[in-house]
């Protein structure tokens, strides 16, 4: 079975450039996630997806960061403009059920490697 | 608020040695305690879990106990080898509807040497 799929696994884009970010989870699986993790950190959740709605999206700085998954499929997470300070890995990770808190084992991807120059 | 704390890497032991990774956190409620893993140029495994008070996940040598009364979830293995090198993550998933539910350390980085 395929894991969580993402791409580009790196990208290099000059400041007030925009880009965006791929991903696809594990078939079956109706919650998705996307993470941030600086340098020498752990992941800080972005936005969490159960099918194609958003129901956690408190931590997206909504001002340049948007997200979609359309059809509770795949998803993307764009950046416009980015900023110096949003160079990181970007995580994607799903998991079955999302409602069973404590039971469900998230399954991440490799991750987008971001600089930002 | 909700917090995991890690103790600072990197850790580096001889093969065979015995581990110690330290983990303890703040949560309202009653959070489910995870112990991820991350190997050179791969994406975050779960490791191990436990989802209630005194239960022990384990997995691959590796044993952690939900410890409620010392808020603890330690990473335990009796012996490492070098293919343990890898970055772990504690990591906590609070109850639904307390906002930002999922809380991860900043990890500890363990080079196994032979």
């Amino acid at each position: 079975e395929a894991g969580v799929v993402q791409s580009p696994r790196y990208k290099i884009i000059e400041k007030k450039q925009p880009v965006a970010f791929w991903c696809n989870p594990i078939s079956g699986h109706n919650t998705l996630y996307w993470y941030r993790q600086n340098l020498g950190q752990g992941p800080e959740l972005l936005i969490r997806y159960e099918n194609e709605e958003a129901v956690d999206d408190s931590q997206l700085p909504k001002d340049r960061f948007s997200a979609e998954r359309l059809k509770g499929v795949d998803s993307t997470l764009k950046i416009q403009p980015a900023e110096l300070g949003d160079s990181a890995v970007y995580l994607c990770a799903s998991s079955l059920v999302g409602g069973a808190w404590g039971t469900d084992t998230q399954y991440f991807g490799p991750g987008t490697r971001l600089t930002v120059l | 608020g909700n917090s995991v704390t890690q103790m600072e890497g990197p850790v580096t032991l001889s093969e065979e040695a015995f581990l110690t990774i330290n983990c303890t956190y703040t949560a309202t409620g009653y959070p489910s305690l995870f112990w991820y893993v991350q190997y050179p140029g791969e994406g975050l495994q779960l490791l191990l879990k436990a989802t209630k008070a005194d239960d022990k996940g384990s997995n691959k040598g590796f044993e952690a106990t939900y410890r409620k009364e010392t808020t603890s979830f330690h990473l335990e293995k009796g012996s490492v080898q070098v293919s343990d090198s890898a970055v772990y993550f504690c990591a906590l998933i609070t109850e639904p509807n307390t906002g930002n539910q999922f809380y991860f350390g900043t990890g500890t980085s363990l080079t196994v040497i032979p």
